[in-house]
Order: C-alpha cells, then structure tokens, then sequence
C-alpha cells in the first residue's frame, strides 16, 4: 500500500531564506508526482507535475526533483516571501493511475 | 476558462439528511475526482469518473455514499443519512485528458453534520 510521508510537518522561516520542503514514497511504481499548495480554507493549487521518467521540473522560484529510485522529491522554495505561507502537499499517482496519494503536508510560515 | 466548481462551499445537515455535492469541472474536461479531507487528516481519494462511467471507487464508504457523473450537467456526491464522522471538506478536481494529466482541484465544500 502506498504511503507519502512529507517532513516538517511545520516550517517557520524569516523572508528571503531558501528552503527544502521534503516528500518521500513506499512504492516506487508511480506514475507522476504532483507538488500542491493549500490556503487555509481554500482549494488545492497544483503547482509542478513531474513525470516518472523526469528528474525534475521549474517554475519560477520553485524547483521539483525526483529521485524515483529511492521514493523522493524534494520542493526547494527560493528567496521565501511571506506571500508563501501555505500547506505545500506532495501527491503522487497510485500504480492504477487513477487516484493521488497524498501526504499530510507541511506548514509554511514566512515571517517578514 | 472558469476553473472547477463547487457548490455549495459550505453545507449543514442534521444527521439522517442527505447531502447532495455538486462539482462542475474545467471546461473540456471528461475526467473527474472526488477526495475528502477529514481534520487533522491528510485528502484521500474516493472516487474516479468519466462521463457516465465509474472508474475507480475504491476509496468510497461501501454504504450511505455514491457518485455519478452524468452525460450532461455536473459530477454529484450524494451522502445519505449523514453521521457527524461524514464532517469534512470534500474537494472535487478534474483532468483533461487522462488520469494522469495534471488534476485541478475545486474550492471544496465544507460539510458539517450536526
């Protein structure tokens, strides 16, 4: 059964750090994984999709990377705004390709 | 392009009533997700459609819940005879092509159950 572990749960960082949010899988046979973001009370933000072939994906200061092999990606965060503070929540597609897996999330809180 | 739709946001029934969740998707859409989010707890899947077709149910409660995704209008999650352990946020998303193109999530709609 597939299990997706994110670690911190909670972050606290002052403006302007880089960061590394982390995600790790049990089950290697994935199809993609999806990095999302979640305002409190909001809907999910999808905000990078790797495939299982891709080592990594960019959009703007964000930074996607999957190491399939070994069941993580990492969510690096450059030059944190407080406009980041959110839930990041890592997901990843079960081996059916039906249905995300997802990880309880970790916290950000960028303090200016 | 209007992203995906729910209604309503937030929905309050007595226990026994039903609960009726509507999810309109992205435009061009055929494929549809329904996920809950207890509190304190992580969004888990519960059941994947295309149109008139169900694909996936097996995170679905075997009883009191069922969804459809008709030919024409929105994807419905209808809960009957509601419990207040069926409280939560329950999130509807949508894909384009396939499954595993990305799934764009709707805003929720936040049941309480009193």
């Amino acid at each position: 059964k597939q299990e997706v572990t994110q670690i911190p749960a909670a972050l606290s960082v002052p403006e302007g750090e880089n960061l590394v949010l982390n995600c790790s899988f049990t089950d290697s046979a994935i199809y993609n994984l999806q990095w999302f973001r979640q305002d409190p009370g909001k809907g999910l933000t999808s905000l990078l999709l790797i495939q299982s072939s891709q080592r990594e994906q960019t959009s703007g200061r964000l930074n996607a990377s999957l190491d399939k092999s070994s069941g993580r990606s990492t969510l690096y965060i450059a030059a944190s705004q407080p406009g980041d503070s959110a839930t990041y929540l890592c997901a990843v597609l079960n081996q059916a390709g039906t249905a995300l897996i997802f990880g309880k999330g970790t916290t950000l809180s960028v303090s200016s | 392009n209007a992203g995906v739709m729910q209604n309503p946001r937030h929905l309050v029934r007595r226990r026994g009533q039903e609960a009726r969740l509507r999810c309109s998707p992205m435009k061009g859409h055929s494929h549809v997700y329904w996920y809950r989010q207890l509190p304190e707890e992580g969004l888990k899947f519960m059941v994947y459609l295309q149109k008139e077709n169900i694909i996936d149910e097996s995170g679905m409660p075997k009883e009191r819940f069922s969804a459809e995704f008709p030919k024409e209008g929105p994807s419905i999650l209808r809960i009957q005879q509601v419990v207040r352990g069926d409280s939560a946020a329950y999130f509807c998303a949508s894909s384009l092509y396939t499954s595993t193109d990305t799934q764009y999530f709707g805003p929720g709609t936040r049941l309480t159950v009193l």
